[in-house]
């Protein structure tokens, strides 16, 4: 089973809102990373976390809060957005932060207003 | 600076013409290379990693190559549920993604 699960599917908050998506993955992995990806772009990496610590922050704004509260769970926690932040944000795990392959969830389709 | 050139941006195939696409890098410290498949508004499907040059992975109508340089997907007969972007990445200390080629295979 290579499934990394993301919820919601689809998130439409205003900017004053709060809101978290969540992501997990039942792999064993130890490593996990939250994506971002505009329209017709490549996936740009936000955040890495190898076992269970944050070791990446891609010079990501404040707004995003990452936590790993286990080696299974991810989340991305939101708090006053901006309209260009509306986009598909996706996990992704991989058995290390090393060489190994990572697989992705199928993503989560924010829109800000 | 770590950089991956993928070439076309974008392929129309007819059903059944085989052809190649490309992935150069120049990367310190490579530590895999990978192919990923990905549909419209769906997070990207895993195809093959490649590790040293010379490496070739198989899959269906799919064949992944590995050179010092670049990578090749190439695809055989392909299929219009063959179209997609598919994603060239490599591992440094990150995953770093090409800008992907769009593949339409017409019937």
């Amino acid at each position: 089973d290579t499934e990394v699960t993301q919820t919601p599917k689809h998130l439409v908050m205003g900017m004053t809102n709060k809101k978290s998506l969540k992501c997990e993955q039942h792999m064993g992995h130890r490593a996990m990373y939250w994506y971002k990806q505009k329209a017709k772009k490549p996936p740009e990496l936000m955040f890495v976390y190898s076992y269970e610590k944050l070791s990446i922050n891609e010079s990501v704004p404040s707004r995003f809060s990452p936590e790993c509260p286990n080696s299974s769970l991810l989340n991305l926690h939101l708090h006053a957005l901006q309209p260009e932040d509306s986009a598909l944000y996706l996990c992704a795990s991989s058995l290390r932060d090393r060489n190994t392959e990572a697989f992705f969830g199928q993503g989560t389709r924010l829109t800000v207003v | 600076e770590d950089q991956v050139t993928q070439s076309p941006e974008a392929l129309r195939l007819q059903e059944g013409e085989s052809s190649s696409l490309n992935c150069s890098y120049t990367v310190s410290g490579l530590r895999g290379l990978f192919w990923y498949r990905q549909d419209p508004g769906k997070g990207p499907e895993f195809l093959f990693t490649l590790y040293s040059a010379g490496e070739e992975k198989e899959k269906e109508r799919l064949k992944a190559t590995l050179t010092k340089k670049e990578s090749f997907l190439h695809i055989t007969a392909p299929k219009p549920e063959d179209s997609a972007t598919y994603l060239c990445a490599v591992k440094t200390e990150k995953l770093v993604f090409g800008k992907g080629t769009k593949l339409t295979v017409n019937p």
